[in-house]
């Protein structure tokens, strides 16, 4: 495996269920990203890691937990979600967490919640 | 406030002709400017970014794009597309705010024709 890869690849849930998206990096990178990128709206930024440590939390609601244990893994925990959470989330990462640095993205994880 | 504006969110052009994406940003702070591309099904990659230096940049599959700091644009540029370019474009801007943040435009879906 190469780059930055999510699992699952597409998701369907209820309001009531609880479930987790993955993302892996195999670049040797020190900060990882969740976007959340909705039809016709701007990519928006919900949480950033660097070195394990959650650096941005943008006033994204309590019922997308994420939770990083290593530099390599990312993962979003998704619970009591609403129809309007509904959207393409993309996990990233850079070497660093700097401003000119690169990110690279994963596919997406494309989540319906019903 | 911060903003990027893509503006145009289509643009149909037919193969081998030439293609400028326009991207306007608006910021009280120095910034560092990025060209991402989304193919279908897919995350976003880089094509090409800013940092400093000269303004005309080169980027991957033929792209290029200038900063222009007085009309604070940094419109993307191809002299002669194929099928393939066919895609969602996003502009970025990173504010160096200290810490940063990362701003995307709406995008701007690219649609080559035969």
């Amino acid at each position: 495996e190469t780059g930055v890869t999510q699992t699952p690849r597409h998701l369907v849930m209820g309001m009531t269920n609880k479930k987790s998206l993955k993302c892996e990096q195999h670049l040797g990178h020190n900060a990882m990203y969740w976007y959340k990128q909705s039809a016709k709206k701007p990519l928006e930024l919900m949480f950033v890691y660097n070195f394990k440590e959650q650096t941005e939390n943008n006033s994204v609601p309590s019922r997308f937990s994420p939770e990083c244990p290593n530099s390599s893994h990312l993962f979003l925990h998704l619970h009591t979600l609403q129809p309007e959470d509904s959207a393409l989330y993309l996990c990233a990462s850079s070497q660093d967490y700097s401003p000119e640095e690169t990110q690279y993205f994963g596919p997406g994880t494309r989540l319906l919640v019903l | 406030a911060q903003s990027v504006t893509q503006l145009d969110s289509q643009v149909p052009v037919f193969e081998e002709a030439p293609v400028e994406l326009r991207c306007n940003y608006s910021s009280s702070v120095s910034v560092y400017l990025f060209w991402y591309v989304q193919y279908p099904n897919q995350g976003l990659q880089l094509l090409l970014k800013y940092l400093s230096g000269s303004t005309l940049v080169k980027g991957i599959n033929g792209f290029e794009a200038e900063f222009n700091k007085s009309q604070t644009s940094f419109h993307l540029r191809k002299p002669s597309v194929h099928i393939s370019d066919t895609a969602e474009y996003f502009c970025a801007v990173t504010l160096n705010t200290g810490g940063f943040k990362t701003i995307f435009g709406a995008g701007t879906r690219l649609f080559v024709k035969a």
